[in-house]
């Protein structure tokens, strides 16, 4: 009984190829998160939205969206990818808004861009 | 923008030993603090974390962190390392208004020699 799921697990693609990354959160929480994971561990967030709308949105290239037909679930798209895209996406949810609620995170998807 | 540095990309403990993670963070304003594991192949999870009153915050697997505004600290400590201990762990600061995404620091990776 996953609470925060995210597929696939692993995605390898090549360059200039569009892909997109589901996640889905049965915790009934308002507020879901996109983040980066590099090959050093650094964690970035890249977008939030709270009740389905769009809160947070870092410096990220616009070949990144994010959309959320629902509170459930937030999915990534990214378009034309670049090598510099391998990296481990984690999706993650709270009961609020960053910072004052605990973030539940999902497994992660390894994007490997080739 | 709140940020953090964690000191030591990279900590060996032997078993049994004492482990000390350390966080400081920058502000003249005590945020809210949290620490997050993160296991081989898998999402963040919470650890412990401090919002307000007690600053000697019990967290899951025997981890404890205290938080020390004078020094701007908040390091993590366990008695006695355990291999399953094994991981990296990433401290977090956001400021008191929550509208921020979480902002983690570069993280520790623990190494647990037998």
């Amino acid at each position: 009984d996953t609470a925060v799921s995210q597929t696939p697990k692993y995605l390898v693609t090549q360059m200039g190829n569009d892909k997109s990354i589901k996640c889905e959160q049965n915790l009934g929480h308002d507020t879901m998160y996109w983040y980066k994971q590099d090959s050093k561990k650094f964690l970035k967030i890249m977008f939030s939205y709270n009740n389905k709308e769009l809160i947070i949105n870092e410096t990220v290239p616009n070949r990144f969206s994010p959309k959320s037909p629902d509170k459930a679930h937030l999915n990534l798209h990214i378009n034309s990818l670049e090598l510099g895209d391998s990296a481990v996406y984690f999706c993650a949810s709270s009961p609020g808004l960053a910072g004052l609620y605990e973030q539940y995170f999902g497994p992660g998807t390894r994007l490997t861009v080739t | 923008a709140q940020s953090v540095t964690q000191l030591g990309s990279h900590v060996s403990v032997s078993e049994g030993a004492l482990v000390l993670l350390r966080c400081n963070y920058s502000s003249s304003v005590p945020p809210y603090l949290f620490w997050y594991v993160q296991y081989p192949n898998q999402g963040l999870q919470l650890l412990l974390k401090y919002t307000t009153g007690a600053t000697l915050v019990k967290g899951i697997n025997g981890f404890e962190a205290e938080f020390k505004k004078s020094e701007t600290s908040f390091h993590l400590t366990k008695p006695s390392a355990h291999m399953s201990d094994a991981a990296e762990y990433f401290c977090a600061p956001v400021g008191g208004g929550g509208a921020d995404g979480l902002t983690f620091g570069k993280g520790t990776h623990l190494i647990i020699q037998p």
